[in-house]
């Protein structure tokens, strides 16, 4: 079992570009959530998937948009790339609809760097 | 808003020497997880506390869940260097695992 995967490790955009990070949950998972982790802070939420469909948004602007596809895989899509949007992202996976308590997966995460 | 604060945010110890870290949360919330993270790594599950009372022990690590006083603790026994990392405790109260408020974080740094 693969666990949960994200592409590419490292990418290096500027301001004002565009950025799609993708992720692929572990077997079995149906539910995928993104997190950001700016340097020295905790990772912040910033939307979930289930069913194809958006079910919970954080605190992040409409830059920041996302899909699921039939194999529960999801992208994460940034628009125009501000400095601050430099960070880890992190895609976790879980089962069930998201309604199994014990059991989340993160990935190794995504290190996005906006000059 | 939901808030969740630990303390200390740094914290440097001796081998052998046994200390607590504290996340308070600011909501009502009987499910509580905390994560290890290592530098430029991603977050590993350590413990899942879900019910007022709970605690969990693995090693030299062990958790409890106080949901009336809002407050989860970590406890390090007699540290080693391997422990040196960033410990994330994160509440949960939307009802579903995967949408977790994180707190700020306590890096660990265990000195020979």
């Amino acid at each position: 079992d693969a666990g949960v995967t994200q592409s590419p490790t490292h990418l290096i955009k500027t301001r004002g570009q565009q950025v799609t990070l993708r992720c692929s949950p572990k077997s079995g998972h149906d539910t995928v959530s993104w997190y950001q982790q700016a340097l020295g802070q905790g990772p912040q939420f910033i939307f979930q998937y289930y069913e194809e469909e958006e079910r919970q948004r954080g605190n992040f602007p409409d830059r920041f948009s996302g899909h699921q596809f039939p194999n529960y895989s999801s992208e994460l899509n940034v628009n125009a790339l501000l400095l601050g949007d430099s960070a880890l992202y992190l895609c976790a996976s879980s089962p069930l609809g998201g309604t199994s308590y014990n059991e989340q997966f993160f990935g190794p995460g995504t290190r996005l760097t906006v000059l | 808003e939901l808030k969740v604060e630990q303390n200390p945010l740094f914290l440097s110890m001796q081998e052998g020497k046994n200390y607590t870290i504290y996340c308070n949360y600011s909501t009502t919330s009987d499910r509580l997880y905390w994560y290890r993270q290592d530098p430029g790594k991603s977050l590993e599950s350590l413990f899942v506390l879900l019910s007022n009372g709970a605690v969990k022990q693995e090693g030299r690590l062990m958790a409890s869940l106080d949901t009336k006083a809002r407050l989860s603790t970590l406890h390090i026994t007699a540290a080693v260097h391997d422990l040196s990392a960033t410990y994330f405790c994160a509440v949960d109260t939307t009802g579903t695992a995967s949408k977790l408020t994180f707190g700020t974080g306590t890096r660990l740094q265990v000195t020979l």
